[in-house]
């Protein structure tokens, strides 16, 4: 089944550490997108990607780090996490940048 | 103020009630609507997906755009629990355009057997 995939789907960590946040697509689409969703926020959107080697700051990058070296894989690495960036975080795909988004099921991060 | 304002809820109805939800925004370039559905611990799922004024429905749900007052709705009829999700608009100028969507926060809705 075509579809997008998030791992993992919780996490805990400390303050300081390093976290990558996997997400992987079937749908052949050429952007993708993460974003956070926090009470009282909504989905925030944090970065996105039109193509390999190609990414785009969105509304909240700082703290944030992304990566496009296939097609079907945008890992989200948090260097130095701290405790504002405890959220869900969801990955996202669609053919156009403005067209219908594809969402996976999210990553529950916790940050001691 | 926000380009997109949707009334977070919670909204609360008995099973077999029509239900309202809707979405204001500023940016008169909207063109391009859509509802998502978000189950607890679930993605966002895309429920609708309307282009300029009118109404489209889908089953037991009818999306009205009224681009005049730049204002949405979703309608659900004979709503059942399983409808119990939060609910969230997103639009757009173009669907061949070169910006993200632009997402409301969501409206919590709770369906009561």
């Amino acid at each position: 089944d075509a579809g997008i995939t998030q791992s993992p789907r919780y996490k805990i960590t400390e303050t300081g550490r390093q976290v990558t946040l996997m997400c992987h697509q079937t749908w052949s689409h050429s952007y993708m997108f993460w974003y956070r969703q926090d009470l009282g926020h909504g989905l925030r959107l944090i970065y996105y990607s039109a193509a390999a080697d190609i990414t785009d700051k969105g509304e909240v990058p700082d703290g944030y780090v992304v990566s496009r070296s296939k097609t079907e894989n945008f890992p989200l690495t948090l260097e130095s996490a701290t405790r504002s960036q405890t959220s869900v975080y969801f990955c996202a795909s669609s053919e156009g940048v403005s067209q219908p988004q594809h969402f996976g099921d999210g990553t529950r991060l916790s940050i001691l | 103020q926000k380009e997109v304002e949707q009334d977070p809820g919670p909204l609360s109805v008995p099973e077999g009630a029509i239900v309202s939800l809707n979405c204001t925004y500023s940016n008169s370039a909207f063109q391009y609507f859509m509802w998502y559905r978000q189950y607890s611990r679930k993605g966002p799922e895309l429920l609708m997906y309307t282009y300029s004024s009118g109404n489209k429905e889908d089953g037991r749900f009818t999306a009205q755009v009224d681009k005049s007052s730049k204002y949405i709705s979703l309608f659900i009829r004979d709503s059942q629990p399983s409808d119990s999700a939060t609910y969230l608009c997103a639009m757009t100028p173009s669907n061949s355009g070169n910006t993200p969507l632009v997402f409301g926060k969501g409206t919590r809705l709770s369906v009561i057997a």
